[in-house]
């Protein structure tokens, strides 16, 4: 069974640049989240789907930062336009739900911005 | 104080040691915990899970939860290098989950 596949794994654009990354979850697997990774923490959610529904959406900044889930299945996540202070690494992960379910990553994707 | 603790300092151990984490938290309705293993430019993976108080073994990796003292810990036995990982604890209420900030160990051979 395949697992989540982000692409790309690594970024470098230049600030003010914009950036989008994609995910493709689990199949079947209705809840989607996008993690934000700083170096030496812990991941921090940025945004979850049930299905092609946001429902915590509270700690995206939404000012620079947008997210779809077209029918419910793969996500991208957009910045627009970077900031030095992006440089992260962005995971999405998938579960079965919120409550039950083991979440699954992906490897991530890497950004740099210069 | 942060929903979930987690010292984040490194740890070396050399190989064969018992390795000993763990996280505190604040969050009574946090009811699930779940320690997540993360190798180098690697995602997270899944590595104990447990939702009562108590001890849960497997392998040679052991979860403690004492929901009272809202504390819980991991123990690796026999480390190996290839433990050598961030560890992160997760904890998760019905509508929300929470990551520590992760212990980097470094097992030695």
């Amino acid at each position: 069974e395949a697992g989540v596949v982000q692409s790309p794994r690594y970024k470098i654009i230049e600030k003010k640049q914009p950036v989008a990354f994609w995910c493709n979850p689990i199949s079947g697997h209705n809840t989607l989240y996008w993690y934000l990774q700083n170096l030496g923490q812990g991941p921090e959610l940025l945004i979850r789907y049930e299905n092609e529904e946001a429902v915590d959406d509270s700690q995206l900044p939404k000012d620079r930062f947008s997210a779809e889930r077209l029918k419910g299945v793969d996500s991208t996540l957009k910045i627009q336009p970077a900031e030095l202070g992006d440089s992260a690494v962005y995971l999405c992960a998938s579960s079965l739900g919120l409550v039950d379910g083991e979440l699954f990553f992906g490897e991530g994707s890497r950004l740099t911005v210069l | 104080q942060k929903e979930v603790e987690q010292d984040p300092g490194p740890l070396s151990v050399p190989e064969g040691a018992i390795v000993s984490l763990n996280c505190t938290y604040s969050n009574s309705a946090f009811q699930y915990f779940m320690w997540y293993r993360q190798y180098s430019r690697k995602g997270p993976e899944l590595l104990m899970y447990t939702y009562s108080s108590g001890n849960k073994e497997d392998g040679r990796f052991t979860a403690q939860v004492d929901k009272s003292s809202k504390y819980i810990s991991l123990f690796i036995r026999d480390s190996q290098p290839s433990d050598s990982a961030t560890y992160l604890c997760a904890m998760r209420s019905t509508n929300r989950l929470a990551f520590g900030k992760g212990n980097q160990v470094v097992v030695i051979p």
